[in-house]
């Protein structure tokens, strides 16, 4: 199995509080993923990145910023955690892009509450 | 934008049944066609893809058929186990991007 840590596996926090997420890889893959999971709309893309310090959107990014400064760290902020934020988060990396296999970590169960 | 569209679940089997989950895509140019599953508490694993038209996907008994002429990459097991049970998740990456776009998920359930 790829080396993808994520942490926490479980938060509960309320409306309006800072949130960070952090993704660990011990794979040295360039490319890395955000994700969230909901029911009804499989996952969807937040936020990716491309190398250490080159980051861009994806489809749900409102309300989300991330950050690389190292090759195996890519975390996830939710600046002002609202409840259409409660999720299960997922990261995901791949050494040579998208046609390259994605390998996901274990996931992250966010409650906002 | 591209998409997939996958049918709706939930689905229930019974053991040795015959495993079809329709996915049908819409994209520009020549997208990658994925199939991933996510087991009970775990994340998403690769379970097959292709990269071009007619190419033929297959791992652990399923097997998927880039079909351009249709825009469609259906899922199929001849007989399914227990073991199989799990969500399926159909996603497309357009040519020349990073993403990964999937669609919304089937729920397999496979009875003893």
């Amino acid at each position: 199995d790829a080396g993808i840590t994520q942490s926490p596996r479980h938060k509960v926090t309320e409306t309006g509080t800072p949130v960070t997420l952090r993704c660990h890889q011990t794979e040295n893959h360039r490319y890395m993923y955000w994700y969230r999971q909901d029911p009804g709309h499989g996952l969807r893309l937040i936020h990716y990145s491309y190398g250490v310090k080159d980051t861009d959107k994806g489809e749900v990014s409102d309300g989300y910023s991330v950050s690389r400064s190292k090759t195996e760290d890519f975390l996830l902020t939710l600046e002002s955690a609202t409840s259409s934020q409660t999720s299960v988060y997922f990261c995901a990396i791949s050494a040579q892009g998208i046609n390259e296999k994605l390998f996901f970590g274990s996931g992250t169960q966010l409650s906002v509450l | 934008g591209d998409s997939v569209t996958q049918m709706e679940g939930p689905v229930t089997l019974s053991e040795e049944a015959f495993l079809t989950i329709n996915c049908t895509y819409t994209a520009t140019g020549y997208p990658s066609l994925f199939w991933y599953v996510q087991y009970p508490g775990e994340g998403l694993q690769l379970l097959l893809k292709a990269t071009k038209a007619d190419d033929k996907g297959s791992n652990k008994g399923f097997e998927a058929t880039y079909r351009k002429e249709t825009t469609s990459f259906h899922l199929e097991k001849g007989s399914v186990q227990v073991s199989d049970s799990a969500v399926y998740f159909c996603a497309l990456s357009p040519s020349n991007d990073y993403k990964l776009s999937f669609g919304a998920g089937t729920t397999v359930t496979v009875r003893a």
